[in-house]
C-alpha cells in the first residue's frame, strides 16, 4: 500500500539539541499532519498543516507544509527528556474511487540522552 | 470525555479463534477507521466508515470484518486468527472523512495469534 517516506528512522539526541525530521511523497497532499505515540499509547496529534508553505508551531515544535505539498518536516527545538517516541507524519488522500483516508509514514524514533 | 475507548488492551488467540475487537467514541463523530501497525511498517488502514451503516476497505482489508450499527461504536472482527494478524490495533475517528478533520487515536489493542 502507499506510505510516505519518513526520516531519520531513528535518531539519539542530547538533550537540549534541536530536532529535525521530514516526509517525503510521490503524491500530493491537501493535508499534513504530524503525530507522537508514547509506548503503550495511541498517537497524538501535534500540529496540523492545511496549506502549502503553511508554518505553524505549537510550543518547541514546528511543522512546515512543503511548497510542492509533496513533503513537510517537523522541528523540535531545545529537546528534552519527555520528547522521547515515535513521530508519525500522515497526509490526507481522495483516491480516483473517492476514498478518503490519510497515509501515515513509517515513523521517527526519537531518543533524548539527558 | 472519554476520547476514543479500545477493549480489550490485550489479548492472545490460537490461530483459527474469532474474535471482536471494540472501539467506542463519544465524541460524535461520523468517520471512524481501524489500522494495525507492524514495526517499520507505521499504521496501515484496514477498515473505515464515513458513518452508521456505511462501511469501506482500506489497504489491508483481508481477514477482517466490521459493521456500523451506530455512530458511537465500530467493531472489528477477526473471522479466523492467523499469526500474521499478530499486530497492534488502533481505532481512530474525526467529525468527517475530509481533509480538515485530523483524527483521534484510542489507546491500542495488542493482539498476540498463536
Amino acid at each position: 500500500g502507499q506510505q510516505l517516506n519518513q526520516s531519520p528512522q531513528s535518531m539519539f539526541i542530547q538533550e537540549g539539541e534541536d530536532v529535525s525530521m521530514n516526509c517525503t511523497s510521490s503524491s500530493i497532499f491537501n493535508t499534513w499532519l504530524w503525530y507522537k505515540q508514547d509506548p503503550g499509547e495511541g498517537p497524538v496529534l501535534l500540529i496540523a498543516l492545511y496549506k502549502a508553505g503553511e508554518l505553524t508551531s505549537n510550543g518547541r515544535l514546528t511543522a512546515q507544509f512543503g511548497i510542492t505539498r509533496k513533503d513537510s518536516f517537523l522541528n523540535i527545538s531545545a529537546s528534552i527528556p519527555s520528547d522521547v517516541g515515535i513521530y508519525f507524519c500522515a497526509g490526507h488522500s481522495i483516491s480516483t474511487s473517492g476514498t478518503y483516508k490519510y497515509i501515515f509514514g513509517t515513523g521517527t524514533r526519537l531518543k533524548v540522552l539527558a | 470525555n472519554a476520547g476514543v475507548t479500545q477493549t480489550p488492551k490485550f489479548q492472545v488467540l490460537k490461530t483459527g479463534q474469532s474474535m471482536t475487537l471494540q472501539c467506542a467514541q463519544d465524541m460524535n463523530h461520523e468517520y471512524m477507521s481501524w489500522y494495525r501497525q507492524d514495526p517499520g511498517m507505521g499504521l496501515r488502514l484496514i477498515h473505515y466508515s464515513v458513518g452508521a451503516g456505511i462501511t469501506d476497505q482500506g489497504e489491508v482489508p483481508n481477514g477482517y470484518n466490521v459493521s456500523r450499527s451506530t455512530t458511537e461504536d465500530f467493531p472489528l472482527r477477526l473471522l479466523s486468527a492467523a499469526p500474521s494478524q499478530t499486530s497492534v490495533y488502533f481505532c481512530a475517528s474525526s467529525y468527517g472523512a475530509d481533509e480538515n478533520q485530523p483524527q483521534h487515536f484510542g489507546d491500542g489493542t495488542r493482539l498476540s495469534i498463536l
